[in-house]
């Protein structure tokens, strides 16, 4: 099949680190997505991979990529009250224009 | 810069009503794409648009179709709605084969079907 998973809810508290995972299916995907969509508002890309690096970095995002398990992680280092929203992890296939969606992880930020 | 735009924001529709969806994309974009998002969900593609014509389409009924006018504008069309196309309906635009090909969205359309 073409889901992507990802776990629905992450609570974390200022100032720690917030780490969001996905697995995805297709082996051929060429580039990884991780898009943040805020109340209301359309989706924000934040980063992306291409399929051929382990780790991306930009910020105080840090992208880790495993091929072989199919995993991808987002990790959001000294979390604000302004990173809580919904993050979704996307795939893009090599024989497609389409993006595969993960069902998106909600961060709650405490104070 | 102009970005991707949208319209209307809201609308609310009932049973068997046909609705047009509009979407302007971000300047110097050439394609784009459609997506469903249901409350709670991810996206799920639509269909894609390009030089007017559909490129590629998601598994979505024949209800739903479009149109990419010379502008690179597009238009989402539903027939018949049903209470199960309530959702908010997201277009993007991208360039496609350059570079990473990342989708830029619009706010989106949300869509209540009575």
């Amino acid at each position: 099949g073409e889901d992507v998973e990802q776990s629905l809810f992450l609570s974390v508290r200022e100032g720690d680190s917030s780490v969001i995972n996905c697995t995805y299916t297709d082996s051929s995907s060429t580039y990884l997505y991780w898009y943040k969509q805020e109340p209301g508002a359309g989706l924000q890309l934040l980063t992306y991979i291409f399929s051929n690096m382990d780790m991306k970095q930009d910020q105080r995002l840090t992208v880790l990529l495993n091929k072989k398990d199919k995993h991808l992680s987002l990790r959001i280092a000294d979390t604000q009250t302004g990173d809580s929203a919904i993050y979704f992890c996307a795939e893009r296939h090599n024989y497609g224009q389409n993006f595969v969606f993960g069902p998106g992880t909600r961060l709650s930020v405490l104070p | 810069d102009a970005g991707v735009t949208q319209s209307p924001t809201h609308l609310i529709k009932t049973r068997g009503q046909q609705v047009t969806l509009r979407c302007s994309p971000k300047s110097g974009h050439d394609t784009v794409s459609w997506y469903q998002q249901a409350l709670g969900q991810g996206p799920q593609f639509i269909f894609q648009y390009y030089e007017e014509e559909e490129r590629q389409r998601g598994n979505f009924p024949d209800r739903f179709s479009g149109h990419q006018f010379p502008n690179y504008s597009s238009e989402l069309n539903v027939n018949a709605l049903l209470l199960g196309d309530s959702a908010l309906y997201l277009c993007a635009s991208s360039l496609p084969g350059r570079g990473t090909g990342e989708l830029f969205f619009g706010e989106g359309s949300r869509l209540t079907v009575l």
